[in-house]
């Protein structure tokens, strides 16, 4: 298994920019989460999706960012504009039924 | 927030030593997890507790919860150079208990 694969790893942009973050779960899986992880701020929960639709979005810091889960394998984190304090690790993780979650490697995204 | 809070922040001792990790969080949840992340990856699951079990074991992991002190703690025996990383308690707080608050991790290194 390719385990959670996440796109691109590496994201330099420019403020006011429109970011896209990819992620295909583990296949199966049903369960979707995105996080960010900061210094300042540690791990945060930003979504959870269950079956493809958001079962939780109340860790989305505003309304510049949102995600969406087109089908079981693919979902997206946009935000735009994009701001410096969004630099950030972007972590999906992905489960089945159940508690374990499985992390994907990350995006680093930095906002200049 | 239900944010667990690891102690200590970081700990440093010899390969073949134990490493006891703490974690203490402020509501009632329905698991505890542990997860382990090395420098510029993804987290990986390391061992579950659900609330009404009082120890659980995998290898040389062993896990503690209390519910009535709100707090686990996290063995690691016979220490490996391999387990430098940071490791993070995660509590799950919903019903289902798949929604994860993370706490701010213990950075442990083991010297060879």
């Amino acid at each position: 298994d390719a385990g959670v694969i996440q796109s691109p790893r590496h994201e330099v942009t420019e403020m006011g920019q429109e970011v896209t973050l990819r992620c295909k779960p583990i296949s199966g899986h049903n369960s979707l989460f995105w996080y960010r992880q900061t210094m300042m701020r540690g791990l945060e929960l930003l979504i959870y999706f269950n079956n493809n639709v958001p079962i939780d979005d109340s860790g989305m810091p505003e309304d510049r960012f949102s995600a969406k889960m087109p089908n079981a394998s693919f979902s997206t984190l946009k935000i735009q504009p994009s701001e410096p304090r969004d630099s950030a690790v972007y972590f999906c993780a992905s489960s089945l039924n159940g508690y374990e979650q499985y992390f994907g490697p990350g995006t680093r995204l930095t906002v200049t | 927030s239900q944010q667990g809070e690891e102690d200590p922040q970081a700990l440093s001792i010899q390969e073949g030593e134990n490493a006891t990790m703490n974690c203490s969080y402020k509501t009632s949840i329905n698991n505890l997890q542990w997860y382990r992340q090395n420098s510029g990856r993804g987290l990986v699951h390391l061992i579950l507790i659900r609330s009404n079990e009082r120890e659980k074991h995998s290898g040389r992991l062993r896990v503690t919860l209390d519910t009535s002190k709100k707090s686990s703690s996290l063995l690691i025996t016979a220490s490996r150079a391999a387990d430098t990383a940071s490791y993070f308690c995660a509590t799950g707080y919903n019903n289902a208990g798949n929604m994860l608050t993370f706490g701010g991790g213990t950075r442990l290194m083991v010297k060879p």
